[in-house]
C-alpha cells in the first residue's frame, strides 16, 4: 500500500524567500509522484510529476521537486515566493497502471508581504 | 479543450434526502476517479472507473453511495439517503489510459455538499 506524509500543515514564508514543502512517501514498488496545487475555490492543478525519467523535475510557475529514493522524499521548492503562490499544495503517489492516486494531507502556503 | 466539469458546484440538502453529483470528464479519457475531502482533512479516494467498468471501488464508504458511468462517458455519484457526515467536497478527475502509471489526472472544481 502507498501512503504520503507532508510535514507541516501550514507554512508561511516572506515574499521573495525560498519555498520548501516537504513530502515523504511509502510505496512497495517504484512510485510515480505528483504535486498538485489548489487555489481558493478552484480544483486541483498539476504542478509537476516524477515518472522515473529524471530525479529533478521542473514544473510550472517556477516550482521544482527532487526525487530522492534513499530518503523516500519528493520535496517541492521554489527559489523566490510570490504572493500568487499562496494556496494549498498536495503531494500524491501512484503505484502503477490501474492504481488510484493517494494524496497527502496537504500543506497550506501563506506568503507574507 | 474543455476540462473536467462537475455539477452542481454547491448543494445543500437535508439529512435523509437524495443528491446526485455529476462529472463530465475530458473527452477521450478512459479513467475517471471520484475523491472526497471532508472538512479540510485528507483527499480520500472513493472509486475508479475504466471506461464504464468499476476498476476499484474500495473507497466507497457504504452502500448509501452509488456511482455509475454510462457508456464510459459522464459519471454520476448518488448519495441516498444523505447523512451529516457526507458533507464535504467531492472531486472528480479523469486521465488518459496509461500503460506505465505516470499519467496525471485532471481535476474538476469539485462539488461542495452540505448536509444539514
Amino acid at each position: 500500500a502507498q501512503s504520503v506524509t507532508q510535514l507541516g500543515s501550514h507554512v508561511s514564508v516572506s515574499e521573495g524567500a525560498l519555498v520548501l514543502l516537504r513530502c515523504n512517501y511509502s510505496s512497495s514498488v517504484p512510485p510515480y509522484l505528483f504535486w498538485y496545487v489548489q487555489y481558493p475555490n478552484q480544483g486541483l492543478q498539476l504542478l509537476l510529476k516524477y515518472t522515473s525519467a529524471a530525479t529533478l523535475v521542473k514544473g510550472i510557475n517556477g516550482f521544482e521537486a527532487e526525487f530522492k529514493k534513499s530518503e523516500t522524499s519528493f520535496h517541492l521548492t521554489k527559489p523566490s515566493a510570490h504572493m500568487s503562490d499562496a494556496a494549498e499544495y498536495f503531494c500524491a503517489v501512484k503505484a502503477n497502471y490501474g492504481q488510484n492516486f493517494v494524496f497527502g494531507p496537504g500543506t497550506r502556503l501563506s506568503v507574507l508581504p | 479543450e474543455a476540462g473536467v466539469t462537475q455539477f452542481p458546484s454547491h448543494s445543500v440538502i437535508e439529512k435523509g434526502q437524495t443528491v446526485t453529483l455529476r462529472c463530465d470528464p475530458i473527452s477521450g479519457h478512459d479513467n475517471l476517479y471520484w475523491y472526497r475531502r471532508v472538512m479540510g482533512k485528507e483527499i480520500k479516494f472513493l472509486l475508479h472507473f475504466v471506461k464504464e467498468s468499476k476498476q476499484d471501488e474500495s473507497g466507497m464508504p457504504n452502500n448509501r453511495f452509488l456511482a455509475e458511468r454510462t457508456g464510459g462517458t459522464y459519471s454520476t455519484l448518488k448519495v441516498q439517503p444523505a447523512e451529516l457526515e457526507d458533507s464535504g467536497v467531492y472531486f472528480c478527475a479523469s486521465s488518459f489510459r496509461d500503460n506505465g502509471g505516470g499519467t496525471e489526472a485532471f481535476f474538476g472544481q469539485g462539488t461542495r455538499l452540505t448536509v444539514v
